[in-house]
């Protein structure tokens, strides 16, 4: 099992640009998670899928758009890219009712 | 009332030391306290967890102190090693049918030989 992946690993923008993040997971998990992590803020929820079908904002929503393509894609978009989203990005998902979150390795976004 | 408050942000402990970290949370309704462990580089893992209906739960040098009372839950890492430098984020959930994380901001583990 290759637990939860992201692509790219690394992305450079330019203010305005928009691009999509990947995340997959083969865990047969129902929930997944959209996070942000920046120094001294902790891990940020930006938004969440708790099943297939469904995705609802988290604290930053603010910037972003997600689709839950199935049960195993969870994607975000950025639109129109900003520096403040400047940011490594976090995918994650978990079972039903098993509250442990698995985290994928992390896409690192610059916005120039 | 949605925060979880995590102190110190830094903490540098000598091998064979014990690292300690606290947390304290105010929504009564979180039900799940993880602890997770992340490296540079990588996503964070999850260490150690506890329910409130448990004082304490120990999983090798990994120990988590929970105060309902207070609202305040601690990671004690007994005999602590270079390998654990890292960075530890205590959470807290409401068990419902999202499992959403709320993360305190993070404490940087350093371990000198």
């Amino acid at each position: 099992n290759a637990g939860v992946t992201q692509t790219p690993k690394f992305q450079v923008l330019k203010t305005g640009q928009s691009m999509t993040l990947q995340c997959a997971q083969d865990m047969n998990h129902n929930s997944m998670y959209w996070y942000r992590q920046d120094p001294g803020m902790g891990l940020r929820l930006i938004y969440y899928s708790a099943s297939e079908g469904t995705t609802d904002k988290g604290e930053v929503p603010n910037g972003y758009n997600v689709s839950r393509l199935n049960k195993r894609e969870f994607s975000l978009r950025l639109e129109s890219a900003a520096p403040s989203q400047t940011s490594v990005y976090f995918c994650a998902s978990s079972g039903r009712g098993g509250n442990e979150q698995y985290f994928g390795p992390g896409t690192r976004l610059t916005v120039t | 009332q949605q925060q979880v408050k995590q102190s110190p942000q830094s903490l540098i402990v000598q091998k064979g030391g014990i690292s300690i970290i606290n947390c304290a949370y105010e929504n009564t309704a979180f039900d799940y306290f993880p602890w997770y462990q992340q490296f540079p580089g990588k996503g964070p893992a999850l260490l150690i967890a506890i329910r409130p209906d448990v004082s304490e739960k120990k999983e090798g040098r990994f120990t988590i102190s929970f105060n309902k009372s207070a609202k305040q839950f601690s990671l004690h890492i007994m005999d602590s090693q270079p390998g654990d430098s890292a960075t530890y984020f205590c959470a807290a959930t409401v068990r419902d049918n999202t499992d959403k994380l709320i993360f305190g901001t993070g404490t940087r583990l350093q371990v000198f030989p």
